[in-house]
């Protein structure tokens, strides 16, 4: 069965605060991807991975930063946690291919005080 | 530029009532289409998919969704509704063929919330 996890549920974080947020996925897929959720705009890519190492920025990358020194994990970070970061954060992966299905993790809520 | 609308932000219905959820694309080329689901406090799940072939395309939950080329939708639909359809619906487009970079991604909607009452 398919599986994609993130490290938290719920985080809650001062401004100023460098904040890391987990992904793992268990389907071997080269496609990672890190998305925010608000209400009214729907999702939004932050960034995206296509392979290990490799990345490119999505629509909102300001703010944010990524890893993937491994196929099966993607890091979004924070580097100075603002409170316009406050947000659902999600993961997820797909085999390469644009017709593929993006399989997203049960999300991320972060509070920035 | 890909971009999509969801016109509405809400739809109420009553259990066992018919309901579609409406979606229109904008794109100069050809594109691949999804609804997803996002039940409360999870991640989104996919429900259907159009690539090719049939325009009229069957998801799970027994969720169907027509593409339009003509008017550039692909509205979902269900006959029957039950209260565990009450969920956020969303629609995406992603780009059809060998593009690289940054067009390798889904455009979503702003999602349309399904609410079904007793």
């Amino acid at each position: 069965d398919v599986k994609v996890t993130q490290s938290s549920r719920y985080l809650v974080k001062r401004t100023g605060e460098k904040v890391f947020l987990e992904c793992v996925q268990d389907m071997d897929h080269e496609n990672m991807f890190w998305y925010r959720q608000d209400p009214g705009l729907g999702l939004r890519l932050i960034y995206f991975s296509y392979d290990v190492k490799m990345k490119e920025k999505g629509d909102i990358p300001e703010g944010y930063s990524v890893s993937r020194e491994k196929k099966e994990r993607f890091s979004l970070i924070l580097e100075s946690a603002s409170t316009n970061q406050t947000s659902m954060y999600l993961c997820a992966s797909r085999v390469t291919g644009r017709g593929e299905t993006q399989y997203f993790g049960p999300g991320t809520r972060l509070l920035v005080l | 530029a890909q971009s999509v609308t969801q016109l509405d932000s809400q739809v109420p219905v009553f259990e066992e009532a018919p309901v579609e959820l409406r979606c229109n694309y904008s794109s100069s080329v050809s594109v691949y289409l999804f609804w997803y689901v996002q039940y409360p406090n999870q991640g989104l799940q996919l429900l259907l998919k159009y690539l090719s072939g049939s325009t009229l395309v069957k998801g799970i939950n027994g969720f169907e969704a027509e593409f339009n080329k003509s008017q550039t939708s692909f509205h979902l639909r269900k006959p029957s509704v039950h209260i565990s359809d009450t969920a956020e619906y969303f629609c995406a487009v992603t780009l059809r063929g060998n593009y690289g970079g940054a067009t390798n991604k889904l455009i979503f909607g702003t999602g349309t919330l399904l609410a079904v009452q007793p």
